[in-house]
């Protein structure tokens, strides 16, 4: 069965500092999609990045970066210089390749960037 | 382009009380899904569409019940609603092809007293 832990609950931290959200999956599928959404205070799921398993090129968007680690099975999201706008709460998900894209989501970190 | 819309945004329900829930795309995605989110849960899985007049079920079915009679419409439904179906409720759209990501609509709150 599939899984996703994102073991951090909640952090907290200050305006401009970094901060790295981990996520650890478990599959038995050799071929897979990760994905990371973002639910600001408004509630909505924002779509921020797709990653398949054959894909192990980190990535950066803006101040986002991503670090996907086949070996450690993690696919770990870091925030450069976080700002206030950056409070929601960040879920990691996985999904088969099999097309139907059934998301098996983490329970979710919940960011609090401070002025 | 309204993307995915869901209709109502809140409702609460007694007991056994039964209602729909509707999901409404106007992106032509073939696949459309709805999940549920309870408190330090994530979002689970309920049901899923492939297509018009395809369903299946996800990882939590029971004690609802889903439609696609229509490309652009899943209606989910819930017969006998219980205290234990209060969550709020997403519903998803996404292309059938090149594993595109899902496009979540902005939620429906549903209290069962």
């Amino acid at each position: 069965a599939q899984k996703v832990t994102q073991a951090q609950t909640e952090i907290s931290v200050v305006e401009k500092e970094d901060v790295t959200l981990d996520c650890v999956y478990e599959t038995r599928d050799t071929t897979y999609y990760l994905f990371w959404y973002k639910q600001p205070p408004s509630g909505e799921l924002v779509f921020l990045i797709r990653r398949n398993s054959f894909d192990e090129q980190n990535e950066i968007s803006g101040r986002y970066s991503w670090n996907f680690q086949k070996s450690t099975s993690s696919f770990n999201f870091t925030i450069t210089a976080s700002q206030v706008v950056d409070s929601a709460v960040y879920f990691c998900a996985l999904s088969e390749n099999t097309g139907f894209q059934k998301l098996v989501f983490g329970t979710g970190t919940r960011l609090l960037v401070s002025p | 382009n309204a993307g995915v819309t869901q209709t109502p945004k809140f409702r609460v329900l007694k007991t056994g009380q039964s209602m729909t829930l509707l999901c409404a795309q106007d992106m032509n995605h073939e696949y459309m899904y709805w999940y549920r989110q309870d408190p330090g849960m994530g979002l689970r899985l309920i049901h899923y569409s492939v297509g018009e007049g395809t369903t299946a079920k996800g990882e939590v079915p029971d004690g609802y019940n889903v439609s696609r009679l229509k490309k652009q419409n899943f209606l989910l439904g819930l017969e006998s609603a219980a205290p234990s179906q209060t969550s709020v409720y997403f519903c998803a759209s996404r292309l059938g092809v090149g594993n595109q990501p899902q496009h979540f609509g902005d939620g429906t709150r549903l209290s069962i007293l």
